[in-house]
């Protein structure tokens, strides 16, 4: 089906391990960012992608890396995993930025023990 | 840069009664306003969005208002139903023109039958 998904939905990993979490929208959106939802912070950017291998952070980059090789593709990356990265994390993309319409994906539950 | 903050952050309401959600904004500059609404174990979805050269919208049940003087806009639901709880963010665009967007941090909403 068209439309936007995310994998896995819930992981729990280990402090210090690498993981990553990948999102993958069928649309062909320009722009796709990456949130994480905490209680009390609402949705706080971490990167966003304006295109194909052009990417930027956003307000809480730090411990995290992203790529986008190719459009519909947007990983992201934990190097290594601390139990403040325990979030729920979603995508969303977008398909000109005059526009300012994201669609989300369900989102990727990460529990970092 | 763009600061938004939402309020309240919980909001209890009983069927049928009207629910008023309030954010404010920092950035003068800043011409779009949406709402998304984030049901259970799913990803934020838009319901409704205002551009700065308009005081009023409506969809149904649904309106949003805005104050540029004020730099605040409330979203009110009337008639609320059951199916209307769920989380609810407001939004104005980051600086620069990105497509980025700044979320508030939420209001659940919980209506009660």
């Amino acid at each position: 089906d068209a439309g936007i998904t995310q994998s896995p939905r819930y992981k729990i990993t280990e402090t210090g391990r690498q993981v990553t979490l990948m999102c993958h929208q069928t649309w062909s959106h320009s722009y796709m960012f990456w949130y994480r939802q905490d209680l009390g912070h609402g949705l706080r950017l971490i990167y966003y992608s304006a295109a194909a291998d052009i990417t930027d952070k956003g307000e809480v980059p730090d411990g995290y890396v992203v790529s986008r090789s190719k459009t519909e593709n947007f990983p992201l990356t934990l190097e290594s995993a601390t139990r403040s990265q325990t979030s729920v994390y979603f995508c969303a993309s977008s398909e000109n930025p005059l526009s300012y319409e994201q669609y989300f994906g369900p989102g990727t539950r990460l529990t970092v023990t | 840069g763009e600061n938004v903050e939402q309020h309240p952050s919980t909001l209890s309401v009983q069927e049928g009664d009207s629910a008023v959600i309030k954010c404010t904004y920092s950035d003068s500059a800043s011409n779009y306003f949406p709402w998304y609404k984030q049901e259970l174990g799913k990803g934020p979805q838009l319901i409704i969005d205002i551009r700065s050269n308009v005081g009023e919208k409506k969809d149904q049940r649904i309106a949003v208002t805005l104050n540029k003087t004020a730099k605040h806009f409330s979203l009110h639901i009337t008639e609320t139903q059951p199916e209307d709880s769920a989380v609810y963010f407001c939004a104005a665009p980051a600086w620069g023109g990105t497509g980025k967007l700044i979320f508030g941090q939420g209001t659940t909403l919980q209506v009660k039958p």
